[in-house]
């Protein structure tokens, strides 16, 4: 199985704080990683896929970069709403893979 | 509008079987995989297999391979997760996904509610 490495696994940050996480594939993934965020008794929604597209109706301050191996998921200015834990996704083999997760809290 | 609709949260002993299921519609049914999460009390989702309505292929996470089976009838477009001797550890919320784009496609974009299965004596 690929493992998926995110960091940091918790992190407060203030509102209109830009705010960063990042996942590591243990193999090379090409651009097939995407991130979720899940608000606390919710199901999960999908907010990047491939890596960097934004999907849609998803505001335009989350973006994501990277390929191969490396990562990184980017809110350009936090806000309330955006607490919650947010997940890495691989599926560029079979079993997909999630990274461990990353909580936001407001600070 | 696409929506996945679940069975709801279900309590049973350690055991005993269970077939949950999850109802698709607004959508093509046969042409969209079927995937199923879990996610256990506070912890982080992990992916257990999918499956292709179209013809009943299966992919399993090594993780769930034996423990589980997932199933479909296109005819009502509804996947199936199913146990046949469930364990405590079992007690989780399960998600069934449909992906973004038909075919094989890994982008998890609209998810059931969830359904809550408690295993306890």
């Amino acid at each position: 199985d690929i493992q998926m490495t995110q960091s940091p696994s918790s992190l407060s940050a203030s509102v209109g704080d830009r705010v960063t996480i990042t996942c590591q594939a243990s193999q090379y993934i090409n651009n097939y990683l995407n991130w979720y965020h899940q608000k606390a008794g919710k199901a999960p929604q999908l907010l990047i896929y491939d890596a960097s597209n934004l999907e849609t109706g998803v505001p335009s301050r989350f973006s994501g970069s990277g390929s191969g191996t490396d990562f990184t998921f980017t809110i350009s200015s936090l806000q309330p709403e955006d607490i919650g834990t947010y997940y890495c996704q691989q599926y560029d083999n079979i079993p997909f893979t999630f990274g461990g997760g990353t909580k936001v809290e407001i600070k | 509008e696409v929506q996945m609709v679940q069975s709801g949260a279900v309590v049973k002993k350690p055991g005993e079987s269970l077939r949950i299921s999850c109802k698709g519609s607004g959508y093509n049914f046969p042409i969209y995989w079927i995937n199923w999460v879990r996610q256990m009390p506070g912890k982080g989702l992990e992916w257990m297999g999918r499956i292709d309505p179209s013809d009943s292929y299966t992919d399993y996470s090594p993780s769930f391979q034996g423990h589980v089976t997932i199933s479909v009838d296109k005819a009502i477009s509804t996947a199936y997760l199913q146990w046949s001797r469930l364990q405590a550890s079992d007690t989780a919320m399960y998600y069934c996904v449909r992906p973004r784009l038909h075919g094989d496609n890994g982008a998890l974009d609209y998810w059931g509610p969830g359904s809550l299965l408690t295993v306890s004596s």
